[in-house]
């Protein structure tokens, strides 16, 4: 089945600067690759996504990057502000199938005011 | 996310005791899905459904069952087989098979502790 990885697992940065999360994955099927942020005791919440058409999409200060060849993908925060801090998740799956989610092991973001 | 609830928001078992996880949705979404979540981990798939009176085993499914008659309702049962149950468990859905459904929509949540 899919496995995805995630790193870093925790990490910090000034108010201001960006924030960068990396994602692998195994399955060469998958071609669906949404990023979630979840909150203490909420639930997750879907920030951006993309499919494997596209190598790049962009919502404001958020943008998701995927290379195809190496199975990576990546989540980048711009001038991130204190009320991005929360923990993100990265995730895989296939179109078709079970469809469901394979997610990563998440990344803990504080953003230092 | 606001089509999806899920009760109770705390839920307590006993040794030995099987409970119900509530799961219903208004958005129209053929699939469904339950995954676990325990502290400081990702999401991991326990059951999924693609449509009515079907539904697949996740990745870890021992010790749960479901049930899928109705497209709104997706309940979890928690049995006793599972011998450590304790974790945050979430409802999810989307369009399912159809074109373009792949985004899925969580529910609140049901942390469940063992008393």
């Amino acid at each position: 089945g899919e496995n995805v990885e995630q790193h870093p697992s925790t990490l910090s940065v000034q108010e201001g600067d960006s924030a960068v999360i990396k994602c692998t994955y195994s399955d060469s099927a998958s071609n669906y690759f949404p990023w979630y942020k979840q909150e203490l005791g909420k639930r997750p919440q879907l920030i951006i996504d993309i499919r494997s058409n596209v190598g790049e999409k962009k919502d404001q200060r958020i943008a998701v990057t995927l290379n195809k060849t190496a199975k990576h993908f990546s989540l980048h925060i711009t001038e991130t502000q204190p009320e991005d801090s929360a923990v993100y998740f990265c995730a895989a799956s296939m179109g078709t199938g079970r469809r469901a989610l394979t997610f990563g092991s998440g990344t803990r973001l504080q953003v230092q005011p | 996310d606001g089509g999806i609830t899920q009760s109770p928001k705390y839920l307590f078992r006993k040794e030995g005791q099987n409970v119900t996880l509530s799961c219903e949705q208004n958005l129209n979404h053929d699939a469904m899905y339950w995954y676990r979540q325990d502290p400081g981990q990702g999401l991991r798939l326990i059951y999924y459904s693609q449509i009515v009176n079907d539904f697949q085993k996740g990745d870890i499914a021992e010790g749960y069952s479901v049930s899928r008659e109705k497209k709104e309702s997706f309940p979890l049962t928690v049995t006793s087989a599972q011998k450590n149950p304790t974790a945050f468990y979430l409802c999810a859905s989307n369009k399912g098979l159809a074109g373009g459904g792949e985004t899925q929509y969580f529910g609140p949540g049901t942390r469940l502790l063992v008393l």
